[in-house]
């Protein structure tokens, strides 16, 4: 089975550095995904990793230890802006089912003035 | 920009009613998907398609069927809907082949069946 863990909510002020942390057990890895999601909304592309390490692109970064299971986008300088829901997703490498996303239940940030 | 457009975003329908969610993108994508979001369970994949005529069953195909005829369309299809498959639906696609090309969301269409 695939299970991806994240935190349900979190909540930070404007300028903050807050930190989404995401677990993942599956039995292929390909890759992992960083979504934002605004209410009412479709998700949009913020992040992949594949390879250890950090990866950083203006105010998000992402973070991936594959042998942990475990990655993290960290968003400094929040903006109000930045309230949404932020969803953890892997991709697996098993046959027919490539480019498959095993998605977590997203962690509902909300930004504080 | 890829544009994935899905043909509702609001839709109501009765129970036992036969329900037809279409999707249309415009970058000619070989992978489809449609997914349900529920609040507190994320998002849930119930089928998708890695070209035209292929299909594959995802985590919760049960009460739904799905047909892609032509690469830029992916319908997805209640053939009798219930009460429990009132949820927003999001269908996707993807550029098959290196493992960063990310999915690529539409707008969703909001399901309430009455």
């Amino acid at each position: 089975g695939q299970n991806i863990d994240q935190p349900t909510e979190m909540t930070a002020t404007e300028g903050a550095i807050v930190q989404i942390n995401c677990t993942y057990q599956t039995s292929g890895f390909n890759g992992l995904f960083w979504y934002q999601q605004h209410a009412g909304e479709a998700p949009t592309f913020l992040s992949y990793n594949v390879l250890d390490g950090l990866e950083e692109k203006g105010r998000f970064s992402s973070f991936l230890s594959r042998s942990k299971g475990y990655s993290y986008l960290l968003l400094k300088e929040l903006q109000m802006k930045d309230s949404a829901s932020y969803l953890c997703a892997v991709s697996s490498d098993r046959g027919s089912t490539l480019g498959r996303l095993y998605f977590g239940r997203g962690t509902q940030l909300t930004v504080w003035p | 920009d890829v544009k994935v457009t899905q043909s509702s975003r609001y839709l109501v329908k009765r129970t036992g009613e036969k329900v037809f969610l279409e999707c249309v993108q415009d970058m000619d994508h070989e992978n489809m998907f449609w997914y349900r979001q529920d609040p507190g369970l994320g998002l849930r994949l119930i089928y998708f398609s890695y070209d035209v005529k292929m299909k594959e069953k995802g985590d919760i195909p049960e009460g739904y069927s799905v047909s892609r005829e032509k690469k830029e369309r992916f319908s997805l299809i209640l053939e009798s809907a219930s009460t429990n498959q009132t949820s927003m639906y999001l269908c996707a696609s993807r550029r098959q082949g290196a493992s960063n090309q990310p999915q690529h969301f539409g707008d969703g269409t909001r399901l309430s069946i009455l």
